[in-house]
């Protein structure tokens, strides 16, 4: 499979804990973006890469919540001391780059769902 | 920042009809607007996009219309089939400008129901 992968695609966690997920964008991709959606609502953009520079993070993420792309390939989100608001299903979007139109496609990994009890 | 709103929230149509979903967005400078489809526990899926140099384009059953000065854009299917059935978002971003922020500002989405 070539495409955007995500891990772990669940993930249930207590209060309090600290949980890190990872993303796997498209090999050739050098933009790799963060997204949060809630039930019943569009995707909202959390922070951006690229290649190893983080370039832009939404006022949505919090100090709790930290990305790093180490070497410009994988990525990975952590939040600490989870709140049950911070339940919801994190997407990973992956894009080559460059000035052509299709460079600038996102590409969508299938997200991991956090349960914040 | 950017705004998009996206109406309606749900669409129920019969197969064979038409279905037709609008978006406005807020920023000027936007200058990309894709439409993406969800289906249920799935990523969303890139369908058609457009950019602000055109002012319509078709891909089968699929076409997109974008009016820069009233800042809207529809997303149009027409012999709707039930597998068109699913989540349908819009978006705006800016790119291929001195301020590319690339990121995506997303419509709250439509759910498009086609009935057998």
């Amino acid at each position: 499979d070539t495409g955007v992968s995500q891990n772990p695609r669940h993930k249930i966690t207590k209060r309090g804990q600290n949980v890190t997920f990872r993303c796997d964008p498209i090999s050739e991709h050098n933009r790799l973006y963060w997204y949060r959606q809630t039930l019943g609502q569009g995707p909202e953009f959390l922070t951006y890469f690229q290649n190893e520079a983080q370039l832009e993070k939404s006022r949505l993420l919090s100090d709790r919540f930290s990305a790093e792309r180490p070497k410009g390939s994988f990525s990975t989100l952590e939040i600490q001391r989870t709140e049950q608001g911070d339940s919801a299903m994190y997407l990973c979007a992956s894009s080559l780059g460059g000035t052509r139109r299709s460079y600038n496609e996102q590409f969508f990994g299938p997200g991991t769902r956090l349960t914040v009890l | 920042g950017e705004n998009v709103e996206q109406h309606p929230s749900t669409l129920s149509v019969q197969e064979g009809d038409s279905a037709v979903i609008k978006c406005t967005y807020s920023d000027s400078a936007s200058n990309y607007f894709p439409w993406y489809k969800q289906e249920l526990g799935k990523r969303p899926q890139l369908i058609i996009d457009i950019r602000s140099n055109v002012g319509e384009k078709k891909d089968q059953r699929i076409a997109v219309t974008l009016n820069k000065t009233a800042k809207h854009f529809s997303l149009h299917i027409t012999e709707t089939q039930p597998e068109d059935s699913a989540v349908y978002f819009c978006a705006a971003s800016k790119v291929w400008s001195g301020g590319s922020n690339y990121k995506l500002t997303f419509g709250k989405g439509t759910l498009l129901t086609v009935n057998p």
